[in-house]
């Protein structure tokens, strides 16, 4: 079974500033995606950004990256000029590329970012 | 904009009293999934549909039950709530299955249960 672990479970950044959310996952799987989520207060949750497992090159959304590294299993999110409105709970997750549980998402506890003004 | 929707936001209910969340898409997508999200803890899935195909996680208590009449559609029935089953509950639907591009699960905001 996979695991994934977020040790902080809340962050603070200032506006404009940069942050990084760790996440560190445990699979025996050769070939996997990974995901930050973002839950801000009261609304849905949306992706934030997906990784490919058999894909080198990290992954970027605009102000958002990522720092994979597959032989340590870490996949941090780098958020670059923080924005009020990234406060949120933010959720690392995996997801086998196959198996018969390949639609399965396993998620950590999460981060809850607060961005001050 | 296609989307998932949930309905109601917020559900009060009384302990064993049964009750019927919610959730429907726009997406025309084949999977549907519900979650149980309690207080600050990640979302646990409870099954999904593949189409009309139902698939129960192992330790989804028989308790929650869920229909899918069409591709739209989906609910999460409650047959007799317990305080613990008080939670943040969210529905996601995906293309497929498979861990490929293009399969990544879409959230509906949520309904809150508050069981009394």
């Amino acid at each position: 079974a996979q695991t994934v672990t977020q040790s902080q479970p809340e962050m603070s950044v200032q506006e404009a500033e940069t942050v990084t959310l760790s996440c560190t996952y445990d699979t025996s799987e050769n070939n996997y995606y990974l995901f930050w989520y973002k839950q801000p207060p009261s609304r849905q949750m949306i992706l934030v950004i997906r990784q490919e497992a058999y894909k080198q090159q990290n992954a970027t959304e605009n102000r958002f990256s990522v720092n994979f590294q597959k032989a340590a299993k870490s996949f941090s999110l780098k958020i670059s000029d923080s924005q009020l409105g990234d406060t949120a709970m933010y959720f690392c997750a995996f997801r086998p590329g196959s198996g018969g549980s390949n639609y399965k998402l396993t998620f950590g506890k999460g981060t809850l970012l607060t961005v001050n003004p | 904009d296609a989307m998932v929707i949930q309905n109601p936001r917020y559900q009060v209910t009384q302990f064993g009293k049964p009750v019927t969340l919610s959730c429907s898409q726009t997406l025309n997508h084949n999977v549907m999934y519900w979650y149980q999200q309690k207080s600050s803890q990640a979302p646990k899935l409870l099954f999904h549909y593949y189409d009309k195909d139902f698939n129960n996680e192992a330790d989804t208590p028989d308790n929650f039950q869920s229909r899918r009449p069409n591709t739209s559609f989906c609910f999460l029935d409650i047959r007799s709530p317990g305080l613990g089953d008080a939670a943040m509950y969210l529905c996601a639907t995906s293309r497929g299955l498979a861990g490929t591009g293009g399969n990544e699960q879409f959230f509906g905001p949520g309904t809150r249960l508050t069981v009394l």
